[in-house]
């Protein structure tokens, strides 16, 4: 595998369901990220973690719970979701995130919908 | 809060077309990407300019950063149908996160 993978590629869930969404990035980066796009919105940063340390929370509801148990692996667990939070979840890499200028590498993302 | 302005929002053309696309602000940035994102894929980096005036080139697309770091241009070149897709800019500044704009959704139709 080469670049930032994102797995499921699609997910429905229920309002009650707790699920989770897996990046694995084989870039030897030490950035990983976090977006949500919706549709007519610009790219929203949702979690940064930079050599496994969080270092932004941009305001996510805490239905979105982050895990980065090394630098090449990031999850977002999900629960109790809302029908807003239906929306394409990218997940992104980049060198480091000290300065946020680095380019970022994306996943193909998750399509997610919430019913 | 910066905002990143991008225009047109939709732009349908023929292939063999020229087109330019914008991306505006009034906050300065320290350097620009310019992305594509297909559909069902995530976004893909084409280029990052970073000094005032600076032009790049690839292939067909030529990149512009505005004298004052405010605004970049895309254009591209005899479009074809394989340029389709969204094309993102992002605007970074030391110490805070990429803003992105929304985003110039491209048709190439044959």
């Amino acid at each position: 595998e080469t670049g930032v993978t994102q797995t499921p590629r699609h997910l429905v869930m229920g309002m009650t369901n707790k699920k989770s969404l897996k990046c694995e990035q084989h870039l030897g980066h030490n950035a990983m990220y976090w977006y949500k796009q919706s549709a007519k919105k610009p790219l929203e940063l949702m979690f940064v973690y930079n050599f496994k340390e969080q270092t932004e929370n941009n305001s996510v509801p805490s239905r979105f719970s982050p895990e980065c148990p090394n630098s090449s692996h990031l999850f977002l667990h999900l629960h109790t979701l809302q029908p807003e939070d239906s929306a394409l979840y990218l997940c992104a890499s980049s060198q480091a995130a000290s300065v946020f200028s680095y380019e970022q590498y994306f996943g193909p993302g998750t399509r997610l919908t919430v019913t | 809060t910066q905002l990143l302005e991008q225009s047109p929002q939709f732009l349908s053309i023929q292939e063999g077309e020229n087109l330019t696309v914008y991306c505006n602000s009034s906050s300065v940035f320290s350097s620009l990407q310019w992305y594509r994102q297909e559909p069902g894929e995530g976004p893909v980096l084409l280029v990052t300019v970073v000094t005032g005036g600076e032009v790049k080139k690839l292939k067909r697309l030529t990149f512009q950063f505005g004298d004052a770091r405010k605004d970049s241009s895309l254009h591209i070149t005899a479009a074809q149908t394989g340029d389709t897709g969204l094309y993102l800019c992002a605007g970074a500044e030391a110490g805070t996160a990429l803003i992105f704009g929304k985003g110039t959704t491209l048709s190439v139709s044959s």
